[in-house]
């Protein structure tokens, strides 16, 4: 089945640094999620972007299907971006809009 | 906005205890989902439903079930909790083969 790997698994930036997570697929997709689970174990949704760039204040990403990848941007990161940044796939045939997690990436931004 | 809501955010029983564990989605969503989050093992599907009474084992359906007896709710169910049951419970609803939202998880812990 398709594979969905984050890189890197951990990182440290101070605040007001820039950062690029990536996520990569082993397989075409038709829809990529991205999530950040808050401190308190909720995801929340902060892309939707099956090909193309989305912005949405400081956030931004940007999904290359044919290269089967997709980047999330944090520019002047803050402390409050600090937790855990997941991209999901759907599994293959869209089984019922399914998704394959990738590992994470855990974001620390110290003050 | 789409809202998900989950009965309890922390929760604590005894071994043999049946326990349900409820979601609610006010989006008229098809499909919802049940994960649960360990440490190092990611998110993994328990059960799926993409529709009312319908539903579909997961990755992980062992010493769980499900009931979807109305579309905007959706119950796991312990049968009979045990320790290796303590984890996050994330639930989760999307509308068919579409962009998935969370709830804000349950934490359980079973003695």
């Amino acid at each position: 089945g398709i594979q969905v790997e984050q890189s890197p698994p951990d990182l440290i930036l101070q605040e007001g640094a820039n950062s690029t997570l990536r996520c990569n697929f082993s397989d075409s997709v038709n829809n990529l999620q991205w999530f950040h689970q808050n401190p308190w174990g909720q995801l929340i949704n902060l892309f939707y972007i099956p090909s193309g760039t989305k912005q949405n204040g400081r956030l931004s990403a940007t999904t290359v299907a044919t290269e089967r990848y997709s980047l999330l941007y944090i520019s002047s990161s803050q402390t409050t971006d600090s937790g855990v940044y997941f991209c999901a796939a759907p599994r293959p045939q869209n089984q019922g809009g399914k998704l394959i997690f990738g590992q994470g990436t855990e974001l620390s931004v110290k003050p | 906005d789409v809202k998900v809501t989950q009965s309890s955010r922390y929760l604590v029983k005894r071994t043999g205890e049946k326990v349900f564990l409820e979601c609610v989605q006010d989006m008229d969503h098809e499909n919802m989902f049940w994960y649960r989050q360990d440490p190092g093992l990611g998110l993994r599907l328990i059960y799926f439903s993409y529709d009312v009474k319908m539903k579909e084992k997961g990755d992980i359906p062992e010493g769980y079930s499900v009931s979807r007896e109305k579309k905007e709710r959706f119950s796991l169910i312990l049968e009979s909790a045990s320790t290796n049951q303590t984890s996050m419970y994330l639930c989760a609803s999307s509308p068919r083969t579409n962009e998935q939202f969370f709830g804000p998880g349950t934490r359980l812990t079973v003695l």
